[in-house]
């Protein structure tokens, strides 16, 4: 089983939409989760960051952490074409050296 | 220049080449790493480094040879690698290795072909 699961997609929704963005993940002992949105023939960016459990907006953003059920979403409101882009989970145990990611979600907004 | 710069941006070389991957940190961080992104594969964590001291070295094959002469360059040596090698490569950067606030900054990669 991979520790953080993540559908790949591609999706595709219509301009003005809400998305929804999911990872699973395994490891009980993960407490920082991030997403990262990566454009393309880009590096990825940090979008959003959550220590633990609960909610975190920004904007039109609102990360969601459910550690008793071990997952995690994003979702993004009012989406936009800029907002196409390829979105990323990742996460990490307290002290440790490297996050580990998901597959990436292919997300494609359509004018 | 600002943030984390890659070069070449596009390499393509044959499998009994040698050619190196430089990336470059212009954000004063003290923690530097390798990443190798495949199609519909996580992200692969290949090697850290923390004041220029290698700190994970994710069982990459010694193929691959980093170098870290400073806290703000890093290299990637490649040599007699495989097609499956064949990949983008991400540099990245972060503050402290700790990850309290889970940011990586990262440059926008090498596309590497290997023939």
């Amino acid at each position: 089983q991979k520790e953080v699961e993540q559908d790949p997609g591609p999706l595709s929704v219509p301009e003005g939409a809400i998305v929804s963005l999911n990872c699973t993940y395994s490891n009980s002992a993960f407490q920082y989760f991030m997403w990262y949105r990566q454009y393309s023939r880009k590096g990825p960016e940090l979008l959003m960051y959550t220590y633990s459990s609960g909610n975190k907006e920004d904007g039109r953003f609102t990360a969601q952490v459910d550690k008793s059920s071990k997952y995690i979403s994003l979702f993004i409101r009012d989406s936009q074409p800029s907002d196409s882009a390829t979105y990323l989970c990742a996460m990490s145990t307290m002290g440790a050296q490297k996050l580990v990611f998901g597959q990436g979600t292919r997300l494609t907004i359509n004018p | 220049e600002t943030g984390v710069t890659q070069t070449p941006r596009h390499l393509v070389m044959g499998m009994t080449n040698k050619k190196s991957l430089k990336c470059e940190q212009h954000l004063g961080h003290n923690a530097m790493y390798w990443y190798k992104q495949s199609a519909k594969k996580p992200l692969e964590l290949m090697f850290v480094y923390s004041l220029e001291e290698r700190v994970e070295n994710n069982s990459v094959p010694s193929r691959f040879s980093p170098e870290c002469p400073n806290s703000s360059h890093l290299f990637l040596h490649l040599h007699t690698l495989q097609p499956e090698d064949s990949a983008l490569y991400l540099c990245a950067s972060s503050q402290d290795q700790g990850f309290r606030t889970g940011e990586l900054f990262f440059g926008e990669g090498s596309r590497l072909t290997v023939l």
